[in-house]
């Protein structure tokens, strides 16, 4: 079974500083990667995804994210955080069987401090 | 852009009754799936469905839960009997191809209140 960890339920960066949020998987196939983010009151919008392509995957936003097979590892990174970045991010998984079922993690809730 | 839509955007009910949530994917869109998030709880998969019929189904998807395409364009998820832990957001979303590769789109959820 597929599962997603995303260490730190709450982070908080000063605006202008690194955002890095962590996520990792677990998978017994070669796994599709995504992360979502959810701002207040809307639902769940893709910001990037990894589908055995390049490891290094830009996304909207800013937002990168990179594959690490040997970490079993896909944390989202972007150099400067804006103050419009304050929002939900969940990491998922797919395993590519069947109608693509997504497993998400708990989710990582970031402030960005003025 | 198109978007998945969802109504309504809170629905509260009493406990023993049936509650009907409504969402209409994204129209080229062949693959649809409910989604539930209980407050301060992870996202979790209820059910995929593909060419009327249901592709998957999660555990929490038992004989109380039911999806419809009614139409060519609605895709409706029943909860015959509302229990308590029922209460979630529920989420509906939609994707063109069966692919793990194509991203799902999701809507902004349907508050569940059960009282």
């Amino acid at each position: 079974a597929q599962s997603v960890t995303q260490l730190g339920s709450h982070v908080s960066v000063s605006e202008g500083a690194l955002v890095l949020l962590r996520c990792n998987y677990s998978s017994s196939v070669p796994p599709y990667l995504f992360w979502y983010v959810q701002y207040p009151n809307q639902g769940l919008q893709l910001l990037l995804k990894y589908t055995s392509a390049a490891t290094l995957v830009k996304g909207i936003n800013g937002f990168e994210a990179e594959f690490k097979k040997s970490e079993t590892s896909f944390h989202l990174t972007k150099p400067s955080a804006h103050m419009s970045d304050a929002a939900e991010y969940f990491c998922a998984v797919s395993d590519g069987q069947g109608a693509q079922k997504l497993v998400f993690g708990q989710g990582t809730r970031l402030t960005i401090n003025p | 852009e198109p978007e998945v839509t969802q109504t309504p955007s809170h629905q509260v009910t009493q406990m023993g009754q049936e509650v009907i949530l409504r969402c209409v994917p994204i129209s080229n869109h062949l693959y649809f799936y409910w989604y539930r998030q209980i407050l301060g709880q992870k996202v979790e998969f209820l059910v995929s469905f593909y060419n009327n019929e249901i592709s998957e189904k999660s555990e929490i998807f038992d004989d109380q839960f039911s999806v419809e395409r009614p139409d060519g364009s609605n895709f409706t998820l029943k909860i015959r009997s509302t229990k308590l832990e029922d209460s979630a957001m529920y989420f509906c979303a939609s994707s063109a191809v069966i692919y793990s590769n194509q991203p799902q789109h999701f809507g902004d959820g349907t508050r569940l209140s059960i009282l």
